[in-house]
């Protein structure tokens, strides 16, 4: 079955990157995202990849995925004080073409210290 | 495009009473999912629906229930309140067909008392 894991807690200083680790189990075709939320809010979708992909960068957010070790990461260039949050590594089975239910690790608390 | 709307965003009930919590996706998207978060749980997957069917179904008893109309927008329904049934419900939409990402809507806090 799916199970994804995330470390709970990471602190960073402003302007240093943070990397957050995700792995997962699922060997099938898939999509792994990365969902930030805020207090009180939704989820924001931040990125995603496809299994077939090694690295996607976008702006200050890089995913590298290991194949191999079933592993994920998620960086971030020159943290600030508003990614304080907490970030959800989730994983979607591929069914027939489509994306279906997504399979979330616990999420990690990201604390930017000034 | 405007995002994801769910209403009410904030809910307060009683043991036993029922719920109706409503999504609107994103305009075009055919496809709708539903997960509870809560702090013990985490995130979970309730159910999908695309083109007024539902397509999957997560491990929640029957008491939860959902449907969908004609224009894409989807209701859950939570019968016989349990107070393990506070939450944050949030509602994803995406366009249904493809493999394609997950846009999540704000949620609906729910509050059994």
């Amino acid at each position: 079955g799916e199970d994804v894991e995330q470390s709970l807690f990471l602190s960073v200083r402003e302007g240093d990157s943070s990397v957050i680790n995700c792995t997962y189990t699922d060997s099938s075709s898939t999509y792994l995202y990365w969902y930030k939320q805020e207090p009180g809010a939704g989820l924001q979708l931040l990125t995603y990849i496809f299994s077939n992909m090694d690295m996607k960068q976008d702006q200050r957010l890089t995913v590298l995925l290991n194949k191999k070790d079933k592993h994920l990461s998620l960086r971030i260039a020159d943290t600030q004080t508003g990614d304080s949050a907490i970030y959800f590594c989730a994983e979607s089975l591929l069914w027939g073409g489509s994306a279906r239910q997504l399979t979330f690790g616990s999420g990690t608390q990201l604390t930017v210290l000034p | 495009k405007a995002g994801v709307t769910q209403t009410p965003r904030y809910l307060i009930k009683t043991r036993g009473q029922q719920v109706t919590l409503s999504c609107s996706p994103i305009s075009g998207h055919r496809s709708v999912s539903w997960y509870q978060q809560t702090p013990g749980q985490g995130l979970q997957f309730l159910f999908e629906y695309f083109s007024e069917t539902q397509r999957n179904k997560g491990n929640f008893p029957g008491r939860f229930s959902g449907r969908q109309f004609s224009n894409s927008r989807s209701e859950m329904n939570v019968s016989t309140l349990e107070l393990g049934d506070s939450a944050l419900y949030l509602c994803a939409s995406s366009p249904g067909q493809g493999g394609e990402t997950q846009y999540f809507g704000p949620g609906t806090r729910l509050l059994v008392l």
